[in-house]
């Protein structure tokens, strides 16, 4: 079917590789983001989430880097594999409750 | 725990006609949300529900869409009449505290041909 994200920028890595996921976020009022994994046909799944008043949250080969001063956000995956294979979004949270998604990134996984 | 719900899977309607999607929330979360996701991009909020209140539908276009939660549970979203431009996935999510942990169904994917 159709995928999402055909003309999202794409980073591509090889298996085995950790992969780092770039976001800029818009409102310094922000006090919550979240980074979302969709699969093609899937909603959004949840992978991690970090609150303003910490600069870095480790999961399972997963970390989230906050940068308030330059409004910035990274996802990093370590030892890549092929199922990781998705388009990546960055979301923050307003004062509004309103969850508000980035851009997007494709990762694809090569062999 | 049963996550959200959303029906059909799939629409083709003709430019004009309308067009309805459903979604059942995650048990016992009190907020809900529609977004819709043209293709290549993010998701976009259209409306929040807090029980069966809307807290936000500022970007809803309200000459053509409407939604509603009646009872605080299920929710519709209706598009009359649908635009060529309205081809997208319409994903519903919900939250226990409207503040975090949301949980994003399947999508109901529009084509308005």
């Amino acid at each position: 079917g159709e995928s999402v994200g055909l003309h999202l920028p794409t980073l591509s890595v090889q298996e085995g590789d950790n992969s780092i996921i770039n976001c800029a976020y818009s409102n310094s009022a922000s006090d919550y983001f979240i980074w979302y994994k969709q699969e093609s046909g899937k909603g959004p799944q949840f992978i991690i989430d970090i609150r303003s008043n910490m600069d870095k949250r480790q999961g399972q080969r997963v970390t989230v880097l906050l940068n308030k001063t330059v409004k910035h956000l990274s996802l990093q995956i370590a030892a890549t594999q092929p199922g990781d294979s998705a388009v990546y979004f960055c979301a923050e949270n307003s004062i509004t409750d309103k969850l508000i998604f980035g851009t997007g990134t494709r990762l694809q996984v090569f062999p | 725990e049963a996550g959200v719900a959303q029906s059909p899977r799939y629409k083709i309607i003709e430019k004009r006609q309308s067009v309805a999607f459903w979604c059942n929330p995650i048990s016992g979360h009190a907020t809900l949300y529609w977004y819709q996701q043209i293709l290549g991009q993010g998701p976009k909020l259209l409306i929040q529900f807090q029980n069966n209140g809307v807290v936000d539908d500022s970007q809803l276009p309200k000459d053509r869409f409407s939604a509603e939660r009646l009872k605080g549970v299920d929710s519709t979203l209706k598009i009359q009449p649908a635009k060529l431009e309205d081809s997208a996935v319409y994903l519903c999510a919900s939250s226990f505290t409207g503040g975090g942990s949301y949980t994003f169904g399947s999508g109901t994917r529009l084509t308005v041909v």
